[in-house]
């Protein structure tokens, strides 16, 4: 198994541009987590899907992200527009039934 | 609110020693606690866990400790070694619709001084 993938794994952008990740959760797993980590914050929760559907998004800072999963197999996670302040690295989780849970390498993320 | 506190935020040993990383957490009803690594650079790796049923659970020089009624766990590392300086999170599990949620500690840095 390739484990959880994440694309892109370095985005370079300049403030007010679009931003979008990507993530392709284990094959079987039925629950997805995007997470944020600074060295000011730590390892933030910022929102999680089970079974595709988004239960908890409390950690989304700001109406400029949004995450979407539209199928088992795949889900975003959007900054418009970018801040600087959005400069991180935004790790995608996943698990199944058991509470193992796998992440993706990360994608570095710095807002110009 | 949910919370998990982690102590200490750096910790330096000398390779050899023992190390001891401590947390606690809010929610009474957690019933599930794993400690990842996280290598510089690199993703958190799971690397021990404990449920609310078990006191203690050991894996060759690491091992866990759970204490419900204090509310607190703790990781111990024993005959440290180069290899495992890093950060350690602890997280404790939170109940959401239909799965669990994990709420992280905001991480120990470990040292191992050859």
């Amino acid at each position: 198994d390739a484990g959880v993938i994440q694309s892109p794994r370095h985005e370079v952008t300049e403030m007010g541009q679009e931003v979008t990740l990507r993530c392709k959760p284990i094959s079987g797993h039925n629950s997805l987590f995007w997470y944020r980590q600074t060295m000011m914050r730590g390892l933030e929760l910022l929102i999680y899907f089970n079974n595709n559907v988004p239960i908890d998004d409390s950690g989304m800072p700001e109406d400029r992200f949004s995450a979407k999963m539209p199928n088992a197999s795949f889900s975003t996670l959007k900054i418009q527009p970018s801040e600087p302040r959005d400069s991180a690295v935004y790790f995608c989780a996943s698990r199944d039934r058991v509470e193992t849970q796998y992440f993706g390498p990360g994608t570095r993320l710095l807002v110009l | 609110g949910e919370n998990v506190e982690q102590h200490p935020s750096t910790l330096s040993v000398q390779e050899g020693d023992s190390a001891v990383i401590k947390c606690t957490y809010s929610d009474s009803a957690s019933n599930y606690f794993p400690w990842y690594k996280q290598e510089l650079g690199k993703r958190p790796q799971l690397i021990i866990d404990i449920r609310s049923n078990v006191g203690e659970k050991k894996d060759q020089r690491i091992a866990v400790t759970l204490n419900k009624t204090a509310k607190h766990f703790s990781l111990h590392i024993t005959e440290t070694q180069p290899e495992d300086s890093a950060v350690y999170f602890c997280a404790a599990s939170i109940r959401g619709s239909g799965t669990y949620k994990y709420i992280f500690g905001t991480g120990t840095r470990l040292k191992v001084l050859a």
